[in-house]
Parts: structure tokens; sequence; C-alpha cells
């Protein structure tokens, strides 16, 4: 069964640094990854997300994905936070043949002025 | 308009109570899911639901039951609500079914919270 793991709960960073939050995952087959944010009491909107191909994916709101298969990660990226990028973000696996989503535990970030 | 739209907002009630969620998506899609968020952001699938499969997840209790009137709407239902389902119950809905790796759109959310 896929499973997905956030090893950062919480993450702080000031407005304009780069930014990486960690994906990690175990999967059965090939999987289909995404990452998803959610503000504070929204529902979850989709930033982007990755099937095959190049390994490299850009998303919406200038962030992007690199998916490293031998490390079983799929970090998320932008190179410049704004304050409007607080939020909840959330990393899910799927698998092609199968009807189930694993959602990670979040991470939280917060943007310092 | 709202994509995926879910009624109520906000839910309170007490134990062992019967209650009932709404969910309406605009987006022509095949495909209509419930989750549940607990109070430490832990997402996990609850069901996934087309005109032709329903899909539950097997750790949901029988007390939660979706029932959808047709292919815009998947509203959930659960009997006898205990402290432990207080909660963000979130629907989805996407194209095609996970199996196709389609992008999902979440509705709003519901905050469900048992006294």
């Amino acid at each position: 069964a896929q499973s997905v793991t956030q090893p950062d709960i919480h993450i702080t960073v000031s407005e304009g640094a780069s930014l990486e939050l960690r994906c990690n995952y175990s999967y059965g087959a090939t999987p289909y990854l995404f990452w998803y944010v959610q503000s504070p009491g929204q529902g979850l909107q989709l930033l982007l997300k990755y099937f095959s191909g190049d390994t490299l994916v850009q998303g919406i709101k200038g962030f992007e994905a690199e998916f490293k298969r031998s490390q079983s990660s799929f970090n998320l990226r932008k190179p410049s936070v704004h304050w409007s990028d607080a939020a909840e973000y959330f990393c899910a696996v799927a698998s092609y043949n199968n009807n189930d989503m694993r959602f990670g535990a979040g991470t939280r970030l917060t943007v310092k002025p | 308009d709202t994509a995926v739209s879910q009624t109520p907002k906000y839910l309170v009630t007490q134990m062992g109570n019967d209650k009932s969620i709404k969910c309406e998506q605009n987006l022509g899609h095949d495909t209509m899911y419930w989750y549940k968020q607990d109070s430490k952001k832990f997402l996990k699938i609850m069901f996934s639901y087309n005109n032709k499969e329903l899909i539950i997840n097997e750790t949901v209790p029988n007390r939660f039951s979706p029932k959808s009137p047709d292919k815009a709407h998947l509203n959930l239902h659960i009997n006898s609500l205990e402290l432990g389902d207080s909660a963000v119950y979130f629907c989805a809905s996407s194209l095609g079914g996970l199996a196709a790796g389609e992008t999902q759109y979440f509705g709003p959310g519901t905050r469900l919270l048992v006294l």
C-alpha cells in the first residue's frame, strides 16, 4: 500500500527566501504524485502533479517539484516566497491500479515579513 | 460559480444524532469523494463514487453512508454520531477516478463538532 511522509510539520521562512518542502513516498506500483495547498478555513487546491515524463514539474503560483525515483522523493520548491504562500501544504500519492489516495500529514508554512 | 460546494459549512450536534452533509459539483465530473480531516490535519479518503461503483475505505464505520441522487451530488449521512466523528469533512470531484490520476477539486469543507 502506498504511503506518504512529510518530515517537517512546520517551517518558517522569510519573505523573499527560497522554500523547499520535503515529501517521501512508498508505493507498490507506478505512482501519481500531487502537491496540494490549503489556506486557513479553505479546501485544498492542486499546485502540481506528476505522472510520468519530465521529472521536474511546474505548477501554479511559481511552485515546482522534482520527482526523484532513487530517493522516493517529490519535494516542492519555490525560489522566492510571498506572504500569501503561508498555508498548509500536503503531498499525496495515488496509484494507477487502485482507487486509493494517501495524503501526508501536511507541512505548515509560516512566512515572516 | 463555486465548482464544488458543501452545506452546511458548520455543524454542531449532540452525540447519538443522525446528520447529513450535502455536496454538489457543477464541473460535470463523473467521480466524487468524501474525505475526513482530523484535528491534526491528517486527511483520509472515506469514499470514492461514480455512477458505476462505490468504493469504501475499509476503515470507515458503517455509520457513514454516501448517497448520490444524481451525478452532480454526493451526500454523506452519518448515523449515531460519536465524539470521534468531530472533524472537517471535504467533498471532492474529478473527471475520472483515482486510478486515472485525475485532478480532484475540493469543496470548502464542513466543520462537524459532536458534543
